[in-house]
């Protein structure tokens, strides 16, 4: 069953350092979501992205799809303290209930 | 438009009592989700109600229930806790369609002693 794996669970920059996670998938994932989660908060969407190679930005952050649908990466230019949070992929519910979510970078920015 | 409303935010409870969860959805949205939040395990996906019917349901024992109301309205209900249950209990909606971003909800602390 699908079971998507995110790398790195931990990641620690220094402000300005760029980030980068990523995501990868046993099997061809018909979309992906991007969500962040501050500390002490909950996630909050950030994009899908539903075709093979497709590339968005959203200001310093570039979310890419791979070509086989089956990995995608979240990359953060200059980071600033704001960027500080839990940054989860999510694929589509399968019928099966499998868990969906990957289990997160958490990154940290020293000023 | 309102965000997603869970209540409450926190509950004690002792082992062996249970518990129900409430989470009212974005205006509009007929789709609610369930997600168990710990930091060892992560995000995990609980049940998801569309239109009243459990469309899907993730690997939690007997214990998890749900239902959803005529006014998506949905509650969550685990009997018998465990201290193990311990964790944020995250409600999302969402338009319902399979591709659907998740709108999360504050969600609501348990703590079992």
């Amino acid at each position: 069953g699908q079971q998507v794996m995110q790398i790195p669970q931990y990641q620690h920059v220094q402000e300005g350092e760029d980030f980068t996670t990523y995501c990868n998938s046993s099997t061809t994932l018909s979309n992906i979501q991007w969500y962040k989660q501050r500390p002490g908060g909950h996630p909050v969407f950030l994009i899908q992205l539903v075709k093979s190679g497709e590339v968005k930005k959203q200001k310093r952050l570039t979310f890419q799809f791979g070509e086989a649908k089956k990995n995608s990466s979240l990359h953060i230019t200059a980071t600033q303290t704001t960027d500080v949070g839990t940054y989860f992929c999510a694929g589509p519910v399968t019928n099966a209930g499998k868990s969906t979510f990957g289990d997160g970078t958490t990154l940290t920015v020293k000023p | 438009k309102a965000g997603v409303t869970q209540t409450p935010r926190y509950l004690i409870k002792t082992r062996g009592q249970q518990v129900t969860l409430s989470c009212s959805p974005i205006s509009g949205h007929r789709s609610v989700s369930w997600y168990q939040q710990t930091p060892g395990q992560g995000l995990q996906f609980l049940f998801e109600y569309f239109s009243e019917t459990q469309r899907n349901k993730g690997n939690f024992p007997g214990r998890f229930s749900g239902r959803q109301f005529s006014n998506s309205r949905s509650e969550m209900n685990v009997s018998t806790l465990e201290l193990g249950d311990s964790a944020l209990y995250l409600c999302a909606s969402s338009q319902g369609g399979r591709d659907s971003p998740l709108h999360f909800g504050n969600g609501t602390r348990l703590t079992v002693t």
